[in-house]
């Protein structure tokens, strides 16, 4: 199997810029996750998907953070306007039938200038 | 308080020993815990989950739960410089389904 598969791994933009973050999870995993990485917070869960239905989004930061999974294969972290405190690593990671045992991506690093 | 805490590190034990990362959590109802491994600039990496009281062994790595005093803790024997990284206690707490990630314990090998 692939793994669960993140595009693009590195993303440079500026402030006000929009921002969209791919992931493709695991075929057959039914729990998709996306989190964000950084040296102040730890890795922190923004929100995750079940069944492509989202679950909880109690950890996306604001209404300038959207995610969508228009299907089972595919998943978008959007972020619009992005603003420099956005800067961090974004790591969507996958499981299959429970939330337990998760697979992550390689991660994208973002970098808002 | 923090929902899972750990010693953030670095520990530093010499090759061939035993290295002990410890974690404690605070949801007394906690059920599932695991630990992952996360290279410098890589992604974190499930190396083990345990979900009754008592040990779990897997090859080098033996894991560690006392739901009774909300500790788990992971002991790597034979330590390795491969092993070095950072070690990340994960718990999903109560009834809740998803993860909460402690900060991770640095971990170095040295020669």
């Amino acid at each position: 199997d692939a793994g669960v598969i993140q595009s693009p791994r590195h993303e440079v933009t500026e402030m006000g810029q929009e921002v969209t973050l791919r992931c493709k999870p695991i075929s057959g995993h039914d729990y998709l996750f996306w989190y964000r990485q950084t040296m102040m917070r730890g890795l922190e869960l923004l929100i995750y998907f079940n069944n492509n239905v989202p679950i909880d989004d109690s950890g996306m930061p604001e209404d300038r953070f959207s995610a969508k999974m228009p299907n089972a294969s595919f998943s978008t972290l959007k972020i619009q306007p992005s603003e420099p405190r956005d800067s961090a690593v974004y790591f969507c990671a996958s499981s299959l039938n429970t939330p337990r045992e998760q697979y992550f991506g390689p991660g994208t690093r973002l970098t808002v200038t | 308080q923090k929902e899972v805490e750990q010693n953030s590190g670095p520990l530093s034990v010499p090759e061939g020993a035993i290295a002990s990362l410890n974690c404690t959590y605070s949801d007394r109802v906690s059920q599932s815990f695991f630990w992952y491994r996360q290279y410098s600039g890589k992604s974190p990496e499930l190396i083990m989950s345990i979900y009754s009281n008592g040990d779990k062994e897997d090859g080098r790595f033996t894991a560690q739960l006392n739901k009774a005093s909300q500790y788990v803790s992971l002991l790597i024997r034979d330590s390795q410089p491969s092993d070095s990284a950072t070690y990340l206690c994960a718990v999903i707490p109560g009834t809740a389904s998803k993860l909460t990630f402690g900060t991770g314990t640095r971990l170095q090998v040295t020669l």
